[in-house]
C-alpha cells in the first residue's frame, strides 16, 4: 500500500544553519505532496505542495521539490530560524484514496540560537 | 470565528464514560476528517465524510461512532473507550476530498482515558 518514510528525529541545528529533512514515499499511481507542519500545542498546517512531478513547492522560505524518478520529496531550507522548531510532516494522497492523506511518522526540529 | 475548531480542547474520561468531540469548520468546504495522533506512531485517518456522507472508515472499533450533519459540523462520539485510545484527535477539513486539496487542520482535542 501507499507509505511514506521520513527521516528520524530529532534534528538539533543551530540558528541559520542549512536544514534537510528527507521523505521518500511508495504510492501507486501519481500522488501529491505535502509538508506540513506542527508547532507545540497547535494542529498541522500546510507548509508546502506539488501536485506532479518536477514541481517545487515553496513557502516561508522552505522549499521541496517532487522527484518521480527517486519518489523523494525532500524539505530544505536554507538558514533556519528559533521559531522553526517544530514537528514536520510529510503526506501524500492519491485519487485512488479518496483524497486522504498518508502521513510519515513526522520529523521534530530544534534550533538552538 | 474562522478556520477549523474543535472543542473541548482536553478531555479526560473514565472507560465507561460516553462523550463527544466536536469540529466545526468556517471554510465552506465540502470534506472532512478525523485522524487519530498518538506518541509515537503516525498520523491515522479514522474517518472521511465528503458532502456529508461517509466515504472511508479506516478500520475503526465501533466504539468510536462518527457523525456529519451538514458540511460545517463533525462529531466523533466515544463510549467504552480503553486506555489505549488516550490520544490527539484531530479534525480537518478541504474544499472537496480531491488529493490536491490543501487539508486545515483544528487544534485538536486531547484525549485520555483513564
Amino acid at each position: 500500500g501507499d507509505s511514506v518514510t521520513q527521516m528520524e528525529g530529532p534534528v538539533t541545528l543551530s540558528e541559520e544553519a542549512f536544514l534537510t529533512i528527507n521523505c521518500t514515499y511508495t504510492a501507486t499511481g501519481y500522488p501529491s505532496l505535502f509538508w506540513y507542519v506542527q508547532y507545540p500545542g497547535e494542529g498541522l498546517q500546510l507548509l508546502l505542495k506539488a501536485t506532479k512531478a518536477d514541481d517545487k513547492g515553496s513557502n516561508k522560505g522552505f522549499e521541496a521539490t517532487y522527484r518521480k524518478e527517486t519518489t523523494s520529496f525532500h524539505l530544505e531550507k536554507g538558514s533556519v530560524q528559533v521559531s522553526d522548531s517544530a514537528v514536520y510532516f510529510c503526506a501524500l494522497s492519491t485519487s485512488s484514496n479518496t483524497g486522504k492523506l498518508i502521513f510519515g511518522q513526522g520529523t521534530t526540529l530544534q534550533v538552538k540560537p | 470565528e474562522t478556520g477549523v475548531t474543535q472543542t473541548p480542547r482536553h478531555l479526560v474520561m473514565g472507560m465507561t464514560n460516553k462523550k463527544s468531540l466536536k469540529c466545526e469548520q468556517h471554510l465552506g468546504h465540502n470534506a472532512m476528517y478525523w485522524y487519530k495522533q498518538s506518541a509515537k506512531k503516525p498520523l491515522e485517518l479514522m474517518f472521511v465524510y465528503s458532502l456529508e456522507e461517509r466515504v472511508e472508515n479506516n478500520s475503526v472499533p465501533s466504539r468510536f461512532s462518527p457523525e456529519c450533519p451538514n458540511s460545517s459540523h463533525l462529531f466523533l462520539h466515544l463510549h467504552t473507550l480503553q486506555p489505549e485510545d488516550s490520544a490527539l484527535y484531530l479534525c480537518a477539513s478541504s474544499p472537496s476530498g480531491g488529493d490536491t486539496d490543501t487539508q486545515y487542520f483544528g487544534p485538536g482535542t486531547r484525549l485520555t482515558v483513564l
